[in-house]
């Protein structure tokens, strides 16, 4: 079974600072795929960045990147130059090809302070 | 990119009433929809996949009769909570995924605050 941990439940740096939100996975299949979401105050649900397990290149997405260590199964996101917009729930999830269930973790609560 | 609408966004309804929560896909066709729920400060919790034309398959756990689920087009999924009790309040949350793609990520809806009083 898919497991995702975010062993972080609180972060809080001030603005323009750089935070890197840890993740962990366990899964036994080779082929999978990792995501971070963003969910702000308004709770809608946001796809930041996503990692396919095959590519060994870290996703990249303006202020956002990840740093991908399959053989460790983690999966952490970097959000250089942090912006007030920036304060969100932060998720991690996975799911492996074939499946269609998105597994989350725990979530982990960013505040970018001013 | 794919959007995705709830409605309504919030909703209070009396205890013993039923309640009809609409997911619609905009701009793509999603054979595909999950429906999730989350209480305060927590994860999302995957309640049911729905699939076209066919019966959702719920998660462990859920009740069937209480959370009925009918995805009668590809562009629409609804989630009806039957005898609504106050333990039934919480946020509920869809997605979709877009088909023929390979990335399999999903993209959710903003969400129905259900209140039951």
């Amino acid at each position: 079974a898919q497991t995702v941990t975010q062993s972080q439940p609180e972060m809080s740096v001030q603005e323009a600072e750089t935070v890197t939100l840890s993740c962990t996975y366990d899964t036994s299949e080779s082929n999978y795929y990792l995501f971070w979401y963003k969910q702000p105050p308004s709770r809608q649900m946001i796809l930041v960045i996503r990692q396919e397990a095959y590519k060994q290149q870290n996703a990249t997405e303006n202020r956002f990147s990840v740093n991908f260590q399959k053989a460790a199964k983690s999966f952490s996101l970097k959000i250089s130059d942090s912006q007030l917009g920036d304060t969100a729930m932060y998720f991690c999830a996975s799911v492996i090809q074939g499946a269609q269930k998105l597994v989350f973790g725990q979530g982990t609560r960013l505040t970018i302070n001013p | 990119g794919a959007v995705v609408s709830q409605h309504p966004s919030r909703v209070i309804c009396k205890s013993g009433t039923s309640v009809k929560i609409e997911c619609r896909s905009l701009d793509f066709q999603a054979t595909t929809m999950f429906w999730y729920r989350q209480f305060p400060k927590q994860s999302l919790m995957l309640m049911a996949t729905s699939n076209e034309g066919s019966k959702a398959t719920y998660e462990q756990g859920v009740e069937k009769d209480k959370f009925l689920i009918n995805h009668a087009s590809l562009t629409l999924s609804t989630l009806t909570v039957t005898s609504a009790h106050p333990e039934d309040s919480s946020f509920y949350i869809c997605s979709a995924r877009v088909p023929g793609t390979a990335s399999y990520e999903q993209y959710f809806g903003p969400g129905t605050r259900l209140t039951v009083t």
